[in-house]
């Protein structure tokens, strides 16, 4: 089955610098690619996400880069700001059943630094 | 207007005891889902359900019990809790095709 690896565990970086988190899967059929912004006691929220036929995309100062090669993708923010301070989460869907099963990676604490 | 909403949001129980969480959406998708946060935030899915027919039921102990009334609604009971069953639970829903999930707020449930 899938696997989904995120790195680093956790991201300091100063206001107004950018912040890039990795990702790794295995399963070369995986097609779809979100990213999910989750603070502190709330649900996970979709920022942006990715198909298999994209090699980028973006959205403001956040961009995603995909190599499906490789079989890796990237999450990118620029300028951070104190509010992206939170947890971000990686997820990679291979289709099943015609639904998206998402198998997430393990999550990158980021802490923006005033 | 909360476009998935679970109940209740903090769960105390003892071991043993049966606890059911709720959870309903409004944005009309056919598929929901149920997944486990554990302490170290690692997310697992549990179930999925695609208008009420369960389509992904993972390694989970048969415990846990989800009910789809409608595909609106998909509901976790609980049997006879364990300590290990402390976690958040979160409830999602997605459009089949259409990529993204929306997650509820998630349910925190301690076990005692």
């Amino acid at each position: 089955g899938e696997n989904v690896e995120q790195h680093p565990s956790t991201l300091s970086v100063q206001e107004g610098d950018s912040a890039v988190i990795k990702c790794t899967y295995s399963d070369s059929a995986s097609n779809y690619f979100p990213w999910y912004k989750q603070e502190l006691g709330k649900g996970p929220q979709l920022i942006i996400d990715i198909r298999s036929n994209v090699g980028e995309k973006k959205d403001q100062r956040i961009a995603v880069t995909l190599n499906k090669t490789a079989k890796h993708f990237s999450l990118h923010i620029t300028e951070t700001q104190p509010e992206d301070s939170a947890v971000y989460f990686c997820a990679a869907a291979p289709p099943t059943s015609g639904t998206y099963k998402y198998i997430f990676g393990t999550g990158t604490r980021l802490k923006v630094l005033a | 207007d909360t476009a998935v909403s679970q109940t209740p949001k903090y769960l105390v129980t003892q071991m043993g005891n049966d606890k059911s969480i709720k959870c309903e959406q409004n944005l009309g998708h056919d598929t929901m889902y149920w997944y486990k946060q554990d302490s170290k935030k690692f997310l697992k899915i549990m179930f999925s359900y695609n208008n009420k027919e369960l389509i992904i039921n993972e390694t989970v102990p048969n415990r846990f019990s989800p009910k789809s009334p409608d595909k609106a609604h998909l509901n976790l009971h609980i049997n006879s809790l364990e300590l290990g069953d402390s976690a958040v639970y979160f409830c999602a829903s997605s459009q089949v095709g259409g990529g993204g999930y929306t997650f509820g707020s998630g349910t925190r449930l301690t076990v005692v």
